[in-house]
C-alpha cells in the first residue's frame, strides 16, 4: 500500500532563516506531488506541483521554492523565511488510473511551521 | 485560489440525524470531485469521489450529488456520529490540468 511521510511534524524558525521541508511516498511509482499551505481557519492553497524528477510548476509567486531531486520525493524551501510564511503545508501524491484518470490526492499529516 | 474567510462556515446536527454538506464549484470543465474530511491537526483524508459522467456515487454511509447545471456538489452524512464532527472540504479537477483546487470548507458538529 502507498504512503506517505512529512517532516518534521512541527517547526519553530525565526524569520530570515531558511527552510527545509522533506515529502516522501512509498508504494508508487512516478506520483504527482504537491505542495499546499493552510492558514489557520482557511482552506488549501496550491503551492507547487511536480509531475516529474525535476519538474516544477509554482502557482503562486511567493518567498518559497520546490524541488524534486527523486521520484518520489519532494521538498519545499526557503533560504529567509518571512512571518506571513507560518501556516500548516501539507504534501500530496496523486497518480494516473485506468490509463487517463488522476486518482484523489492523498495527503501527509503536515508540518505546522511557526514563523517567529 | 485560495479560499477566504477567517470563520468557516458551520454545519451543527444532533447526532443519529443526516448531514448534507454543500459546496458550489467554480469550473463548468471540472470532470472530477472529491470530498475530504479533516481532522484538527490532520492531514486532509480522502471520503468519496464523483466524475462527471455519473450524478450520484454512494459509499459507506455516505452519498455524493453532481448537479452539473447548477455547479453544486454535496455530500450527505447518514446517521452522523460524534466521529464525523471535522472540517468537510469539496475539491474539484479539470481534465488536462494536474491541478486539484478546494472550496472553502465546512465545519461539522456533532451534538450529543
Amino acid at each position: 500500500s502507498q504512503t506517505i511521510h512529512q517532516w518534521p511534524a512541527t517547526l519553530v524558525q525565526p524569520v530570515g532563516s531558511p527552510l527545509s521541508l522533506e515529502c516522501t511516498v512509498e508504494g508508487t511509482s512516478n506520483p504527482n506531488l504537491y505542495w499546499y499551505r493552510q492558514a489557520a481557519g482557511r482552506g488549501l492553497q496550491l503551492l507547487f506541483y511536480s509531475v516529474g524528477i525535476g519538474q516544477i510548476s509554482s502557482e503562486v509567486p511567493q518567498n518559497l521554492s520546490a524541488s524534486r531531486p527523486q521520484d518520489r520525493q519532494f521538498i519545499l524551501s526557503s533560504k529567509k523565511l518571512l512571518l506571513s510564511d507560518s501556516g500548516f503545508y501539507l504534501c500530496a501524491w496523486s497518480v494516473l488510473v485506468s490509463g487517463a484518470y488522476n486518482s484523489p490526492l492523498h495527503f501527509g499529516n503536515g508540518t505546522r511551521l511557526t514563523v517567529t | 485560489g485560495e479560499s477566504v474567510g477567517l470563520h468557516l462556515p458551520t454545519l451543527s446536527v444532533q447526532e443519529g440525524d443526516n448531514s448534507i454538506i454543500n459546496c458550489a464549484y467554480s469550473n463548468s470543465a471540472s470532470d472530477y470531485f472529491i470530498w475530504y474530511k479533516q481532522e484538527s491537526g490532520k492531514g486532509p483524508q480522502f471520503i468519496i469521489d464523483i466524475r462527471s459522467n455519473m450524478d450520484k456515487r454512494q459509499g459507506q454511509r455516505v452519498t455524493v450529488l453532481l448537479n452539473k447545471t447548477v455547479k453544486h456538489l454535496s455530500l450527505q452524512i447518514a446517521a452522523t456520529q460524534p466521529g464525523d464532527s471535522a472540517v468537510y472540504f469539496c475539491a474539484e479537477k479539470t481534465p488536462g490540468t494536474y491541478k486539484y483546487i478546494f472550496g472553502t470548507g465546512t465545519r461539522l458538529k456533532v451534538l450529543a
